[in-house]
């Protein structure tokens, strides 16, 4: 079975410093879709940065970069330069290969606490 | 372009009601999938639609039920409400271009039912 383990429940960081948010996964599946999203305090999910499991490279969006350890199984969300606004709940989550064409079936991890002190 | 709409944003039911939640994806997306988020189980997906068809579905009673029109428009119903489904309701749509590799999901705000 799939599984999301984000072993954070809650993080504290300074404005302007650099974060990692660990994440580890499990699956069976040869192909698959990691992603991070953030929750803000409104309730709307916010796509943050995708990272596919035969990516070469890790995949980076401005300030947010994603550390793909593939043999670990880790996809830990790095944040450089902190801001205020980054405080919210951050969500690892998986897709796996085995659902076909299917979208939307997106595993979950517990999920992380950001909290950005000033 | 306009993201994904869901309403209504609040609602309140008591036990055996049932309930109607909306959501419109973001236009020319055809896939739409619902999660049900609580403080004890996190997100937990419900369904999926693509094309008016449910493409899967997750772990839930028969009591959680959903459908999607022409327009892409879909509606989750529970009926018989119990005081576990209160909890916040997260529409999400997709392009739906197949694989694993793509398509990120746009969720919406989501739906905040309380169950007395």
């Amino acid at each position: 079975a799939q599984k999301i383990t984000q072993t954070q429940p809650g993080m504290f960081v300074q404005e302007k410093e650099a974060v990692t948010l660990d994440c580890t996964y499990d699956t069976s599946d040869p192909s698959y879709g990691l992603f991070w999203y953030k929750q803000p305090s409104s309730g709307e999910m916010i796509f943050l940065i995708y990272q596919g499991s035969y990516d070469q490279q890790n995949a980076t969006e401005g300030r947010y970069s994603l550390n793909f350890q593939k043999a670990r199984k880790s996809a830990n969300l790095v944040i450089s330069a902190s801001q205020l606004g980054d405080s919210a709940m951050y969500f690892c989550a998986m897709r796996g290969a085995l659902y076909g064409g299917s979208q939307g079936n997106l595993i979950f991890g517990k999920g992380t606490k950001l909290s950005v002190k000033p | 372009k306009a993201g994904v709409t869901q309403t209504p944003r609040y609602l309140i039911k008591t036990r055996g009601q049932q309930v109607t939640l909306s959501c419109s994806p973001i236009s020319g997306h055809r896939s739409v999938s619902w999660y049900q988020q609580t403080p004890g189980q996190g997100l937990q997906f419900l369904f999926e639609y693509f094309s008016e068809t449910q493409r899967n579905k997750g772990n839930f009673p028969g009591r959680f039920s959903g459908r999607q029109f022409s327009n892409s428009r879909s509606e989750m119903n529970v009926s018989t409400l119990e005081l576990g489904d209160s909890a916040l309701y997260l529409c999400a749509s997709s392009l739906a271009s197949g694989g694993a590799r793509t398509g990120e999901l746009f969720f919406g705000e989501g739906s905040r039912l309380t169950v007395l």
